[in-house]
């Protein structure tokens, strides 16, 4: 089972409205959450960078929770566009620098 | 654009070859990280190096295997090579690399396809 569990696998939404994306992990102990955002064919890009006690972080349009203790973090994105368009990895980093990645959600967002 | 440089873009080659994938760091970091990203399995972390020495290592075949330069290029060499190895292999590159650097924000390259025919 993969320490690191994204939902949903894939979404659909129009442009300018708001989503959440989804990241439960078990990987224990923890040192670090990332969000990236790829798009297709291209290298990751990093969107936020949190510690285990960082519960908040925010890069523009785009705000990543964390709950340390219920091992969750979020993704929200603000008044989409169509260049959000993209799939989203959530990346868990134990104390030991292990990496280990979700399967990503694609987004996608129609005008 | 990240900084981080990868060369060649596309490789296509039979089963059985062998070949060497390149990377060149964001100026001034000394770490560098390989991936293995396939349509079915999703982004896989392959191996780390810091400044020349071998940091940590994931999800690794033996038939792969990488090193660090001194002007810290790296190198990913895929022998013996097998329809399952096709995929997106990229490098990222960070300044820190230990094991106890929690902000290590990593830049990746835009990454070499491999197709194994």
């Amino acid at each position: 089972k993969n320490q690191v569990e994204q939902s949903p696998q894939s979404l659909i939404i129009l442009e300018g409205k708001n989503c959440t994306l989804q990241c439960n992990y078990t990987v224990s102990p923890f040192s670090n959450l990332r969000w990236y955002k790829q798009d297709t064919g291209r290298g990751p890009v990093s969107l936020t960078i949190m510690t285990f006690s960082e519960n908040t972080k925010s890069n523009g349009r785009y705000t990543a929770t964390l709950d340390a203790d219920t091992k969750q973090s979020s993704l929200h994105i603000t008044a989409s566009q169509l260049s959000d368009s993209a799939s989203y990895i959530c990346v868990v980093t134990g104390w030991n620098n292990d990496m280990r990645f979700g399967a990503g959600t694609r987004l996608t967002v129609k005008p | 654009d990240s900084g981080v440089t990868q060369t060649p873009k596309h490789l296509i080659t039979a089963t059985g070859q062998r070949v060497t994938l390149r990377c060149s760091p964001r100026s001034g970091d000394l770490s560098v990280y390989w991936y293995q990203q396939s349509l079915d399995q999703g982004l896989q972390f392959l191996i780390q190096y810091y400044n020349g020495e071998e940091r940590a290592k994931g999800n690794i075949l033996e038939r792969f295997s990488a090193q660090q330069f001194p002007d810290l290029h790296s190198e990913l060499n895929l022998s013996s090579l097998e329809l399952g190895d096709s995929a997106l292999y990229f490098c990222a590159s960070s300044f820190r690399g230990g094991p106890r650097s929690l902000y290590n924000e990593q830049f990746f390259g835009p990454g070499t396809r491999l197709t194994v025919l």
